[in-house]
Protein backbone atom coordinates (compact mmCIF):
# COMPACT_ATOMS: atom_id res chain seq x y z
CA UNK A 1 0.00 0.00 0.00
CA UNK A 2 1.58 3.40 -0.85
CA UNK A 3 1.51 5.44 1.94
CA UNK A 4 3.34 9.15 1.86
CA UNK A 5 3.02 11.11 5.50
CA UNK A 6 4.00 14.43 6.28
CA UNK A 7 5.52 15.94 8.96
CA UNK A 8 7.17 19.36 10.24
CA UNK A 9 4.39 21.86 9.77
CA UNK A 10 3.16 24.62 12.55
CA UNK A 11 2.74 28.26 13.30
CA UNK A 12 5.71 30.08 12.39
CA UNK A 13 6.43 33.74 12.04
CA UNK A 14 6.67 36.02 8.85
CA UNK A 15 10.25 35.90 7.69
CA UNK A 16 11.69 32.78 9.36
CA UNK A 17 12.04 29.24 8.23
CA UNK A 18 10.26 25.93 8.27
CA UNK A 19 11.45 22.25 7.12
CA UNK A 20 8.55 19.59 5.86
CA UNK A 21 9.19 16.12 5.73
CA UNK A 22 7.46 13.25 3.28
CA UNK A 23 8.04 9.42 4.08
CA UNK A 24 6.85 7.64 1.33
CA UNK A 25 6.06 3.75 1.34
CA UNK A 26 4.89 1.24 -0.67
CA UNK A 27 6.81 2.00 -3.84
CA UNK A 28 10.05 2.36 -5.17
CA UNK A 29 10.84 5.98 -4.52
CA UNK A 30 13.93 6.35 -6.22
CA UNK A 31 11.62 5.45 -9.72
CA UNK A 32 9.52 8.58 -9.23
CA UNK A 33 9.77 12.48 -9.77
CA UNK A 34 7.56 13.77 -6.34
CA UNK A 35 5.60 17.07 -6.03
CA UNK A 36 4.71 19.56 -3.58
CA UNK A 37 1.40 20.85 -4.31
CA UNK A 38 -0.48 23.57 -1.09
CA UNK A 39 -3.97 24.80 -0.16
CA UNK A 40 -4.22 27.73 0.92
CA UNK A 41 -7.82 27.81 3.31
CA UNK A 42 -10.93 27.88 1.15
CA UNK A 43 -8.90 28.33 -1.57
CA UNK A 44 -7.68 25.81 -4.78
CA UNK A 45 -4.69 23.93 -5.71
CA UNK A 46 -1.37 25.45 -6.04
CA UNK A 47 1.77 23.47 -7.47
CA UNK A 48 4.65 24.66 -5.09
CA UNK A 49 7.87 22.59 -6.23
CA UNK A 50 9.06 18.97 -7.95
CA UNK A 51 12.08 17.10 -8.15
CA UNK A 52 13.35 14.35 -10.37
CA UNK A 53 13.46 10.72 -9.70
CA UNK A 54 17.45 11.35 -9.07
CA UNK A 55 16.96 14.73 -7.26
CA UNK A 56 19.03 16.39 -10.01
CA UNK A 57 16.37 19.05 -11.27
CA UNK A 58 14.15 20.72 -9.45
CA UNK A 59 11.01 23.24 -10.59
CA UNK A 60 9.40 25.98 -8.73
CA UNK A 61 6.91 28.52 -9.78
CA UNK A 62 7.11 32.19 -9.58
CA UNK A 63 5.42 32.51 -6.15
CA UNK A 64 8.39 29.90 -4.32
CA UNK A 65 11.29 30.53 -6.81
CA UNK A 66 13.99 31.56 -4.86
CA UNK A 67 12.97 30.87 -1.04
CA UNK A 68 11.65 27.10 -1.06
CA UNK A 69 13.72 24.14 -1.71
CA UNK A 70 12.67 20.85 -2.62
CA UNK A 71 15.13 17.79 -2.15
CA UNK A 72 15.02 13.97 -1.15
CA UNK A 73 17.02 11.39 0.24
CA UNK A 74 16.19 8.39 -1.71
CA UNK A 75 17.99 5.80 0.78
CA UNK A 76 15.37 6.72 3.25
CA UNK A 77 12.28 7.19 0.99
CA UNK A 78 11.86 11.11 2.16
CA UNK A 79 11.01 13.99 0.26
CA UNK A 80 11.87 17.19 1.53
CA UNK A 81 10.96 21.02 1.40
CA UNK A 82 13.00 23.46 2.57
CA UNK A 83 10.62 26.91 3.34
CA UNK A 84 12.62 30.29 3.72
CA UNK A 85 11.76 33.62 4.11
CA UNK A 86 8.23 32.76 4.93
CA UNK A 87 5.33 35.23 3.79
CA UNK A 88 1.79 35.35 5.48
CA UNK A 89 0.54 34.21 1.60
CA UNK A 90 2.53 30.80 2.52
CA UNK A 91 -0.09 30.05 4.86
CA UNK A 92 -1.30 26.50 4.03
CA UNK A 93 -1.69 22.77 4.02
CA UNK A 94 1.19 21.14 2.34
CA UNK A 95 0.28 17.97 -0.01
CA UNK A 96 3.46 15.60 -0.94
CA UNK A 97 2.44 13.92 -4.09
CA UNK A 98 3.72 11.11 -6.58
CA UNK A 99 3.02 12.54 -9.75
CA UNK A 100 2.37 9.58 -12.55
CA UNK A 101 -0.44 10.64 -15.55
CA UNK A 102 -1.53 12.98 -12.73
CA UNK A 103 -1.05 12.75 -9.09
CA UNK A 104 -2.12 9.31 -7.91
CA UNK A 105 -1.22 9.42 -4.47
CA UNK A 106 -1.40 11.97 -1.70
CA UNK A 107 -0.61 12.60 1.92
CA UNK A 108 -3.02 13.98 4.25
CA UNK A 109 -1.31 17.37 4.43
CA UNK A 110 0.54 19.23 7.38
CA UNK A 111 -0.37 22.79 7.79
CA UNK A 112 1.45 25.72 7.36
CA UNK A 113 0.77 28.49 9.31
CA UNK A 114 2.44 32.11 8.86
CA UNK A 115 1.71 34.73 11.29
CA UNK A 116 3.28 37.04 13.91
CA UNK B 1 1.86 28.61 -18.66
CA UNK B 2 -1.52 26.90 -19.41
CA UNK B 3 -4.08 28.01 -17.65
CA UNK B 4 -7.59 25.78 -16.77
CA UNK B 5 -10.76 27.17 -16.43
CA UNK B 6 -13.59 25.46 -14.66
CA UNK B 7 -17.26 26.02 -14.95
CA UNK B 8 -19.68 26.33 -12.82
CA UNK B 9 -18.07 27.49 -9.78
CA UNK B 10 -20.72 25.77 -7.87
CA UNK B 11 -23.57 23.69 -8.27
CA UNK B 12 -26.88 22.33 -6.22
CA UNK B 13 -28.35 18.76 -7.15
CA UNK B 14 -30.75 16.39 -5.87
CA UNK B 15 -29.24 13.03 -4.93
CA UNK B 16 -29.86 11.10 -8.82
CA UNK B 17 -29.52 13.83 -10.74
CA UNK B 18 -27.12 13.93 -13.24
CA UNK B 19 -23.60 16.49 -13.29
CA UNK B 20 -21.80 17.40 -15.39
CA UNK B 21 -18.73 20.21 -15.35
CA UNK B 22 -16.40 21.72 -17.50
CA UNK B 23 -12.69 22.21 -17.84
CA UNK B 24 -10.99 24.10 -20.31
CA UNK B 25 -7.67 24.47 -21.22
CA UNK B 26 -5.72 27.72 -22.94
CA UNK B 27 -3.89 25.10 -25.39
CA UNK B 28 -4.38 21.68 -26.57
CA UNK B 29 -3.47 18.99 -23.87
CA UNK B 30 -3.66 16.96 -26.79
CA UNK B 31 -0.20 15.05 -27.77
CA UNK B 32 0.05 13.71 -30.98
CA UNK B 33 2.88 11.30 -30.38
CA UNK B 34 0.36 8.63 -28.78
CA UNK B 35 -3.13 10.56 -28.92
CA UNK B 36 -3.62 11.03 -25.52
CA UNK B 37 -4.97 13.80 -23.85
CA UNK B 38 -2.88 14.90 -20.84
CA UNK B 39 -5.90 16.01 -17.85
CA UNK B 40 -6.73 14.65 -14.71
CA UNK B 41 -9.98 15.00 -12.84
CA UNK B 42 -9.89 15.42 -8.40
CA UNK B 43 -12.63 15.04 -6.19
CA UNK B 44 -11.90 16.47 -2.87
CA UNK B 45 -14.08 15.15 0.15
CA UNK B 46 -14.58 18.07 3.06
CA UNK B 47 -11.29 17.50 5.76
CA UNK B 48 -9.97 14.88 2.92
CA UNK B 49 -6.48 15.38 0.71
CA UNK B 50 -7.82 15.17 -3.12
CA UNK B 51 -8.02 11.53 -4.53
CA UNK B 52 -7.53 11.28 -8.59
CA UNK B 53 -10.58 10.11 -9.98
CA UNK B 54 -9.47 10.63 -13.97
CA UNK B 55 -6.69 10.54 -15.72
CA UNK B 56 -5.86 10.59 -19.67
CA UNK B 57 -9.14 12.91 -19.81
CA UNK B 58 -11.18 9.65 -19.71
CA UNK B 59 -9.04 6.51 -17.47
CA UNK B 60 -11.09 5.75 -14.17
CA UNK B 61 -8.55 5.20 -11.66
CA UNK B 62 -9.16 1.98 -9.55
CA UNK B 63 -11.55 1.75 -7.55
CA UNK B 64 -13.82 5.11 -9.06
CA UNK B 65 -17.64 4.10 -9.43
CA UNK B 66 -18.72 3.67 -13.10
CA UNK B 67 -20.87 6.51 -12.82
CA UNK B 68 -17.86 8.98 -13.07
CA UNK B 69 -17.19 9.65 -16.87
CA UNK B 70 -14.33 12.00 -17.86
CA UNK B 71 -15.25 13.13 -21.79
CA UNK B 72 -13.02 15.47 -24.30
CA UNK B 73 -9.97 16.48 -26.24
CA UNK B 74 -8.27 19.10 -27.18
CA UNK B 75 -9.18 22.12 -24.62
CA UNK B 76 -12.54 20.89 -23.85
CA UNK B 77 -13.14 18.36 -21.47
CA UNK B 78 -15.73 17.07 -19.06
CA UNK B 79 -16.67 15.29 -16.07
CA UNK B 80 -20.05 13.47 -15.61
CA UNK B 81 -21.46 12.05 -12.54
CA UNK B 82 -24.73 10.51 -13.50
CA UNK B 83 -26.83 9.59 -10.63
CA UNK B 84 -25.50 11.77 -8.10
CA UNK B 85 -25.12 10.71 -4.32
CA UNK B 86 -24.91 12.25 -0.94
CA UNK B 87 -21.70 10.64 -0.47
CA UNK B 88 -20.15 12.53 -3.73
CA UNK B 89 -20.60 16.19 -2.02
CA UNK B 90 -16.94 17.24 -2.82
CA UNK B 91 -14.75 20.22 -4.42
CA UNK B 92 -14.01 18.59 -8.43
CA UNK B 93 -10.73 19.90 -9.93
CA UNK B 94 -9.32 19.22 -13.06
CA UNK B 95 -5.93 19.48 -13.84
CA UNK B 96 -3.14 19.16 -16.76
CA UNK B 97 -0.10 17.66 -17.06
CA UNK B 98 1.04 18.32 -20.88
CA UNK B 99 2.90 21.28 -20.41
CA UNK B 100 4.49 20.30 -17.05
CA UNK B 101 5.93 21.76 -14.67
CA UNK B 102 3.98 23.48 -14.32
CA UNK B 103 1.08 21.99 -13.16
CA UNK B 104 -1.45 24.01 -13.11
CA UNK B 105 -5.07 22.65 -11.77
CA UNK B 106 -8.57 24.80 -12.52
CA UNK B 107 -10.40 26.38 -9.37
CA UNK B 108 -12.30 24.08 -8.75
CA UNK B 109 -16.49 23.06 -8.96
CA UNK B 110 -18.29 22.97 -5.42
CA UNK B 111 -20.61 20.60 -6.08
CA UNK B 112 -23.62 20.25 -3.11
CA UNK B 113 -26.52 18.11 -2.50
CA UNK B 114 -29.69 19.37 -2.01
Amino acid sequence: EVQLVESGGGLVQPGRSLKLSCVASGFTFNNYWMTWIRQAPGKGLEWVASITNTGGSTYYPDSVKGRFTISRDNAKSTLYLQMNSLRSEDTATYYCTKPYSGFDYWGQGVMVTVSS
Amino acid sequence: DIVMTQSPSSLAVSAGETVTINCKSSQSLLYSGNQKNYLAWYQQKPGQSPKLLIYWASTRQSGVPDRFIGSGSGTDFTLTISSVQAEDLAIYYCQQYYDTPPFTFGSGTKLEIK
